[in-house]
């Protein structure tokens, strides 16, 4: 098992509605990524932060948004919800931007 | 556009064969190439990376995987497959220093391994 964490682990959200996901990254690790694997599919790249800072971005709206904190944790933030946004969604940390990432879980949204 | 590409949806071996799950890639410049294997309702365990060096790296659980700069190739191999093995395996890439999301991971679409007794 990683030292990665994510909450919840399941979740059922309504069309429109918003929903913010949380991430532990491993001790140690200042990089936080996060990633969006529909079902069938190959995770996709969504956001990267580095001691606080977005850095970089996916191809996805402005409603995907994201934080890290000072303990280098961090949130994922999906407003306007669309059926579309059901997924597995994977957060990494990794000790710096190049290094190997470890993932955690990951959480299960699924938009009715 | 840079791309992964694993061109089998899934591979059977039985028990005991060697396996190998192919990867090719498409990104400008010198990547570094990773092997994840995802098991059902789990996140993605890493499995080894290609950086720099020998053209043949070893991970866990007995994994290699061989580089290939001509053919932009990163297959994963094991030479003795054992049914708890069977998962569903990623390749992926990340491109290299200089480029725009340099931290970001590139995945292939998966391949679903699955090792008969």
């Amino acid at each position: 098992e990683t030292g990665v964490t994510q909450s919840p682990t399941h979740l059922i959200k309504t069309r429109g509605q918003q929903v913010t996901l949380r991430c532990s990254s491993q001790s140690g690790h200042n990089t936080v990524s996060w990633y969006q694997q529909a079902l069938g599919q190959g995770p996709q790249f969504i956001f990267q932060y580095y001691r606080e800072e977005e850095n970089g971005r996916g191809n996805f709206p402005p409603r995907f948004s994201g934080l890290q904190f000072p303990n280098y944790s961090s949130e994922l933030n999906v407003n306007a919800l669309e059926l579309d946004d059901s997924a597995l969604y994977l957060c990494a940390s990794s000790f710096l931007v190049n290094t190997e990432a470890f993932f955690g879980q990951g959480t299960r949204l699924t938009v009715v | 556009a840079q791309s992964v590409a694993q061109p089998e949806d899934q591979v059977n071996v039985a028990e005991g064969n060697p396996l190998t799950v192919k990867c090719t890639y498409s990104v400008s410049g010198n990547p570094y190439l990773f092997w994840y294997v995802q098991y059902p309702n789990r996140g993605l365990q890493f499995l080894l990376k290609y950086i720099t060096g020998d053209n043949l790296v070893k991970g866990s659980y007995g994994f290699e995987a061989e580089f290939n700069k001509s053919q932009t190739s990163f297959h994963l191999k094991k030479p003795s497959a054992l049914v708890s093995d069977s998962a569903l395996y990623f390749c992926a890439v990340r491109p290299s220093r200089g480029s725009s999301n340099t931290g970001k991971l590139i995945f292939g679409q998966g391949t679903t391994l699955q090792v008969k007794p």
